[in-house]
């Protein structure tokens, strides 16, 4: 069982916007920053929003990261066949000392 | 371009002590921390514990009991040992750049496949 809580799966036409939910509580997400993580099918992850809702150089800004209270939204616009991978919100947990994460959520392209 | 380069051993028996490397190459090593993640097959990620280039550590609480993180300045390295492995530590281990203080992993090593069994 997981600190964050993340849905299973997602899915969404190429083209089309998706949102995948990260929630948590006063003691990791709404009082901590949040990160987001791809990973592709049998590669590590990488990272693709750090403090709640900036890109790294190179992530397009297709991808974008948003933060309210105790839960976090990733959110994917013109979706991709590229871009089916597991996702992952990330934080830090001030009770459990230790960063915490999601159990990822799988993303289909149909 | 910095990356990290990571080996260890990759079939252990239970009881024994998984121990894992990690390099930095091309980058700076002082001045970051650097953690372990792992990842049992088919399931998400567990962070394991960070340290400095001083050598000082964070390990989470789940693990503290059985986990120590070492540096190798000289080397640009940083070390990985679990004692008393049992089947359940079995996963694919990552070292990675954290990012303080806001907690992000921002380099990732390629991961290795560690695996426990009698």
């Amino acid at each position: 069982q997981s600190v964050l809580t993340q849905p299973p799966s997602v899915s969404a036409a190429p083209g089309q916007k998706v949102t995948i939910s990260c929630s948590g509580s006063s003691s990791n997400i709404g009082n901590n920053f949040v990160s987001w993580y791809q990973q592709l099918p049998g590669t590590a992850p990488t990272l693709l929003i750090y403090d709640n809702n900036k890109r790294p150089s190179g992530i397009p800004d297709r991808f974008s990261g948003s933060k309210s209270g105790t839960s976090a939204t990733l959110g994917i616009t013109g979706l991709q066949t590229g871009d089916e991978a597991d996702y992952y919100c990330g934080t830090w947990d001030s009770s459990l000392s230790a960063v915490v994460f999601g159990g990822g959520t799988k993303l289909t392209v149909l | 371009q910095v990356q990290l380069q990571q080996w260890g051993a990759g079939l252990l028996k239970p009881s024994e002590t998984l121990s894992l490397t990690c390099a930095v190459f091309d980058g700076s090593f002082s001045g970051y921390y650097w953690s372990w993640l792992r990842q049992p097959p088919g399931k998400g990620l567990e962070w394991i514990g960070e340290i400095n280039h001083r050598g000082s550590t964070n390990y989470n609480p789940s693990l503290k009991s059985r986990v120590a993180m070492s540096t190798d300045t000289s080397k640009n390295q940083f070390s990985l040992k679990l004692n008393s492995v049992t089947a359940a530590d079995t996963a694919v281990y990552y070292c990675a750049r954290v990012f303080r203080p806001t907690w992000y992993f921002d380099l990732w090593g390629r991961g290795t496949l560690v695996t426990v069994s009698s």
